[in-house]
């Protein structure tokens, strides 16, 4: 079975600009979560989705936001770059009624200049 | 008080010792116990999931749940180089959520 994918791998953009970063969990998942991981503030929950809704969301600005279609992919969106935007962006699948066990994709490396 | 405390460490063990990983938690709701392991610019990969009071086993690992104090811990016997990574305690509080500890950084000298 396939893993979690997420795309890009890596992005560089500059402070101001927008950015969306794709997720495309497991087959056969259903909840997709966004986590921000930084030296400093270690993995922060940005926000989860379970059949295109959003169902609980971190203490994040308003600027990240997320999506997910009706095939389970997810993207998430950040608006308005800051440097302190630049970090690792994870998102995790796992199987709604299961034992809540969460698979990591990659990651998207994002620096912000 | 965070919610997921762990020492962040370095902890350093030398090969073929056995590694003791340790989490405590406040949130006495929480359901479900995990521990991932993450190599550094790698993304986190789950290697022990525990629900109930007690030890489980699997391979050299073993975690440990004690529900009544809140805490949760991981056991690596016979430690490898190989396991020198950050293990990560996490645990489900319910509502779509789970909550990361900071990480423990492990060392096992050769």
């Amino acid at each position: 079975k396939a893993g979690v994918t997420q795309t890009p791998r890596y992005l560089i953009k500059t402070r101001g600009q927008q950015v969306t970063l794709s997720c495309s969990p497991i087959s056969g998942h259903r909840s997709v979560s966004w986590y921000q991981q930084t030296p400093g503030q270690g993995l922060q929950f940005l926000f989860e989705y379970f059949s295109e809704t959003q169902r609980n969301k971190g203490n994040f600005p308003g600027r990240f936001s997320g999506r997910q279609f009706s095939n389970s992919r997810s993207e998430m969106n950040v608006s308005t770059l800051e440097l302190g935007d630049s970090a690792l962006y994870l998102c995790a699948s796992s199987y709604v009624g299961g034992n809540n066990e969460q698979f990591f994709g990659p990651g998207t490396r994002l620096t912000v200049l | 008080q965070k919610e997921v405390e762990q020492n962040s460490g370095p902890l350093s063990v030398p090969e073929g010792a056995i590694a003791s990983l340790n989490c405590t938690y406040s949130d006495r709701g929480s359901q479900s116990f995990f521990w991932y392991r993450q190599y550094s610019g790698k993304s986190p990969e789950l290697i022990m999931s525990i629900y109930s009071n007690g030890d489980k086993e699997d391979g050299r690992f073993t975690a440990q749940l004690n529900k009544a104090s809140q805490y949760v811990s991981l056991l690596i016997r016979d430690s490898q180089p190989s396991d020198s990574a950050t293990y990560l305690c996490a645990l489900y509080t319910g509502g779509f959520k789970t909550i990361f500890g900071a990480g423990t950084r492990l060392f096992v000298k050769a």
